[in-house]
C-alpha cells in the first residue's frame, strides 16, 4: 500500500530555534496538510496544501507542496514553548470520503 | 461550540471484556471516522461513516465494530478487548466538501490489561 514517511521522529530544539520536518510519499497525492496535537488533545489542522509547488504560511510556520507531489515540508521559525507537541503530516486518499492517511508524527520538545 | 464530544475519556478493561466509546459532533457534518494512535505509528483508520446509515472498513478493523446511530452520533464497540486494543481512540467529523478538514475530538484513553 502506499508508503509515507515523516521525519524526524523527534526534535529537542532550544527556544527561537528554527524547525523543519518532512514527509515523503511512495505516491502522487494531490493534498497535503498538516496536523498539530497538544499534549492530551486531538490533533488540530495548521495548515492545508493543494497545488504542486504550493507554499503556505500561518504565523511562523511555512508549509511547502513539494513540486513532485511526493513530499512536503513545514517550517516553524523563532520557535516557542507553545510549540510543543507532535506534528503529523496526513495526505487526503482519492476517493470520495476524504479519509486521512497520516505519517507518524515529529514531537517536537522546545527547552528555555 | 463543542464540536466533536467523546466519552469516556478514560477507561480500564480487562481482556475479553466489551465496551461502547461514543462520540457525537454538532457541526452538522456528513462524515465520521474512527482513528487509534498508537507510539510511533501516527494515526490508523479503523472505521469511518460516509454518511448516515452508511459504515465501512478503514485500515484497521479487526475487533471492532460501529454504529452511525443517527447524523450526530458514531460509536465505536470493543465486543472482547484485547490487550492489543490498548491505544488513544479519536473521533473525527468533515463537512461535505472533498477537502474540507477533519475535526478531531480529545480521545478516550483505553488501557486493557
Amino acid at each position: 500500500g502506499q508508503q509515507l514517511n515523516q521525519s524526524p521522529q523527534s526534535m529537542f530544539i532550544q527556544e527561537g530555534e528554527d524547525v523543519s520536518m518532512n514527509c515523503t510519499s511512495s505516491s502522487i497525492f494531490n493534498t497535503w496538510l498538516w496536523y498539530k496535537q497538544d499534549p492530551g488533545e486531538g490533533p488540530v489542522l495548521l495548515i492545508a496544501l493543494y497545488k504542486a509547488g504550493e507554499l503556505t504560511s500561518n504565523g511562523r510556520l511555512t508549509a511547502q507542496f513539494g513540486i513532485t507531489r511526493k513530499d512536503s515540508f513545514l517550517n516553524i521559525s523563532a520557535s516557542i514553548p507553545s510549540d510543543v507537541g507532535i506534528y503529523f503530516c496526513a495526505l487526503l486518499t482519492t476517493d470520495s470520503w476524504g479519509k486521512l492517511q497520516f505519517g507518524a508524527g515529529t514531537q517536537v520538545v522546545v527547552t528555555p | 461550540n463543542a464540536g466533536v464530544t467523546q466519552t469516556p475519556k478514560f477507561q480500564v478493561l480487562k481482556t475479553g471484556q466489551s465496551m461502547t466509546l461514543q462520540c457525537a459532533q454538532d457541526m452538522n457534518h456528513n462524515s465520521m471516522y474512527w482513528y487509534r494512535q498508537d507510539p510511533g505509528m501516527g494515526l490508523r483508520l479503523i472505521y469511518y461513516s460516509a454518511s448516515e446509515g452508511t459504515t465501512d472498513k478503514g485500515e484497521v478493523p479487526n475487533g471492532y465494530n460501529v454504529s452511525r446511530l443517527n447524523k450526530r452520533e458514531f460509536s465505536l464497540r470493543l465486543e472482547s478487548a484485547a490487550p492489543s486494543q490498548t491505544s488513544v481512540y479519536f473521533c473525527a467529523s468533515k463537512g461535505i466538501t472533498y477537502n474540507s478538514p477533519l475535526h478531531f475530538g480529545n480521545g478516550t484513553r483505553l488501557t486493557v490489561t
